[in-house]
């Protein structure tokens, strides 16, 4: 069964202070696995796509990376406006499109 | 601001009403999807369509009703629906099934 394990489900830093979050996932062949950002009220925004084992994606102070069972999202530095839940999907071995989400990750960043 | 637009922003309904909620892309797009978000829990999908053509039903009542009039549009019809049906639903599109998805902000949806 295709599945997402986020961890942690919650995570307070202080601001400047650097951390990873981590996405576990069991899929029949990854297709795709695809980190995104949701602030309350809002939709999810899409942050990075990685499709294979020891990929990297970088974006400011977010770098994605990618193993054959996990994925990384470190937070470098981080700023209270990076205060968000960071949400990790698969797409299903299936073929159908469907994304398989974790539970998320909500990030706090204290001043 | 995102590239995919939802309407209305809020909706409340009775459970005698009928309404719609509608998505627009206009990133050429091929697929889009509905999915409904409880409260801090992750989206789960209801409805994806391809090529205009619905091809995933996940076995959602029938009180909730998709339609795609064209290319750019996705419409989800809301008839008969129950409290637990208040969520907020999302629409999302991507160019074909194994590229990103690109989410809208939603439609909050609270039924009396």
């Amino acid at each position: 069964e295709d599945q997402v394990t986020q961890s942690p489900e919650a995570l307070r830093l202080q601001e400047g202070e650097s951390s990873s979050l981590n996405c576990s996932y069991t899929v029949s062949g990854l297709r795709g696995l695809f980190w995104y950002r949701q602030d309350p009220g809002k939709g999810p925004e899409f942050l990075f796509t990685l499709y294979s084992a020891g990929e990297e994606k970088e974006k400011e102070r977010l770098k994605a990376t990618l193993t054959k069972k996990e994925s990384f999202l470190h937070i470098t530095a981080p700023k209270p406006e990076d205060s968000a839940t960071y949400l990790c999907a698969v797409l299903d071995s299936g073929n159908t499109g469907k994304l398989i989400f974790g539970q998320g990750t909500t990030l706090q960043v204290k001043p | 601001d995102t590239e995919v637009t939802q309407t209305p922003k809020h909706l409340v309904m009775g459970m005698t009403n009928k309404k719609s909620l509608k998505c627009e892309q206009h990133m050429g797009h091929r697929a889009m999807y509905w999915y409904k978000q409880k409260a801090k829990k992750p989206p789960e999908l209801m409805f994806v369509y391809s090529y205009e053509k619905l091809s995933i039903n996940e076995s959602v009542p029938s009180r909730f009703s998709p339609e795609c009039p064209n290319s750019s549009l996705l419409n989800l019809h809301l008839h008969a629906l129950q409290p637990e049906d208040s969520a907020l639903y999302l629409c999302a599109s991507s160019q074909q099934g194994h590229q990103p998805q690109h989410f809208g902000d939603g439609t909050r949806l609270s039924i009396l």
